[in-house]
């Protein structure tokens, strides 16, 4: 199975701030890479799909990027709205693997 | 708009059995394949099955493979896990979650999810 390993585990930061959140494959996956915002209490909701692309109606403040092993989701000015906690997930083989999850808290 | 609506999670004894179902609308079920997706309480995300749009390829993750069985009634736009020989290890909130593609897996829209609790 390809494990799915996100740093940091967590964060804290101020609105307004830029962030970067990272996610490392034990193999190559190409592009396979998914990322995920999961609210409390609430469904994950798709970000980022095949590594760069936006899903529709997400703003355009979070970006995704990398190839291979190490994958990137980046916010560019962080909103209240998006604390939350994140997820990584690859799409490259079954079983598909979930990172373990960021979470983004207020400072 | 994409709503998937899912049902029967509930407390259930180890080695005791459940069946979820899963209501799709505002898409055309047919034409997409699907999902299970679980989360533990306080913990991250793991898939646990795949279902084509046909219903003739299915995957299950190591877990629960021989105790679980994924379907699904295109004419009745309903996904269904028929879990079986439960665990403790199987509480979670169980999401039914599309994938639009073709060419690799994405879980684009989720259900509000289910919650299932195996305790004596």
């Amino acid at each position: 199975d390809i494990q799915m390993t996100q740093s940091p585990s967590s964060l804290s930061a101020y609105v307004g701030d830029r962030v970067i959140i990272t996610c490392r494959a034990s193999q190559s996956i190409s592009n396979y890479l998914n990322w995920y915002q999961q609210k409390p209490g609430k469904a994950p909701k798709l970000l980022i799909y095949v590594a760069s692309n936006s899903q529709s109606g997400v703003p355009s403040r979070f970006s995704g990027g990398g190839s291979g092993t190490d994958f990137t989701l980046t916010i560019s000015s962080l909103q209240p709205e998006d604390f939350a906690t994140y997820y990584c997930q690859q799409s490259y083989s079954i079983p598909w693997t979930f990172g373990q999850g960021t979470k983004v808290e207020i400072e | 708009e994409v709503q998937l609506v899912e049902s029967g999670g509930g407390l259930v004894q180890p080695g005791g059995s459940l069946r979820l179902s899963c209501a799709a609308s505002g898409f055309t079920f047919s034409s997409y394949e699907m999902n299970w997706v679980r989360q533990a309480p306080g913990k991250g995300l793991e898939w646990v099955s795949y279902i084509s749009s046909s219903g003739s390829t299915i995957h299950y993750a190591d877990s629960v493979k021989g105790r679980f069985t994924i379907s699904r009634d295109n004419a009745k736009n309903s996904l269904y896990l028929r879990m079986n020989s439960l665990r403790a290890e199987d509480t979670a909130v169980y999401y039914c979650a599309r994938d639009p593609s073709t060419f690799t897996t994405i879980f684009d829209s989720w259900g509000q999810g289910s919650l299932v609790t195996v305790s004596s």
